[in-house]
């Protein structure tokens, strides 16, 4: 079954921190990998996307890595801002009719 | 970037009555565009996909009959919630595709409409 999970459900972390979010995925065949950020009541946001040949991708303080043969992603946000809290959602382009596939998302909140 | 905007952005109508929610891709032309709906603490889930000129598709369990795609122009898709209920309270999103534009398929997300059925 193509599936997407991240990890953790939920963080909350101090301004100016850095922190890690992880994303494993059970989806074949796999296409691209992106991570989205979707404030509360918007759309999501494209940060990256990633093709099974590119490795790391960076979006100013947001930096993706994926290993496909692990079939493993991680975002890594820097120097974290009161407007980084939001949901990040990382979703899979494939499977058999190569829709998007997304995870249930990680909630990050930043405290000053 | 792509821009993709969506009207209302919020909307409150009565049990039965019709709402219509509109899609447009502001820059660029939109072959294919999809509509999710997403519950609170919950990720986005796809309804259906539409191709502009064709009838859309709809995922299982969605009803055609009660979620209403029209992708009339490469730019403009609506979707019309027909007798809505408080069930049909969500926040639904579209979502825009050019084929070809780049190896990523990329979707361009539009802001959202929350829709509150009284």
């Amino acid at each position: 079954k193509n599936q997407v999970e991240q990890s953790p459900q939920s963080l909350i972390i101090l301004e100016g921190k850095n922190c890690t979010l992880q994303c494993n995925y059970t989806v074949s065949p796999f296409s691209n990998l992106r991570w989205y950020k979707q404030d509360t009541g918007r759309g999501p946001v494209s940060l990256t996307i990633m093709t099974f040949s590119e490795n790391t991708k960076s979006n100013g303080r947001y930096t993706a890595t994926l290993d496909a043969d692990t079939k493993q992603s991680s975002l890594h946000i820097t120097a974290s801002q009161l407007s980084d809290s939001a949901s990040y959602i990382c979703v899979v382009s494939g499977g058999a009719t190569n829709k998007l596939i997304f995870g249930t998302g990680t909630l990050l909140a930043v405290q000053p | 970037g792509a821009v993709v905007s969506q009207h209302p952005s919020r909307v409150i109508c009565k049990s039965g009555t019709s709402v219509k929610i509109e899609c447009r891709s502001l820059d660029f032309q939109a072959t294919t565009m999809f509509w999710y709906r997403q519950f609170p603490k919950q990720s986005l889930m796809l309804m259906a996909t539409s191709n502009e000129g064709s009838k859309a598709t709809y995922e299982q369990g969605v009803e055609k009959d009660k979620f209403l795609i029209n992708h009339a122009s490469l730019t403009l898709s609506t979707l019309t919630v027909t007798s809505a209920h408080p069930e049909d309270s969500s926040f639904y999103i579209c979502s825009a595709r050019v084929s070809g534009l780049s190896s990523y398929n990329e979707q361009f997300f539009g802001p959202g409409t929350r829709l509150t059925v009284l």
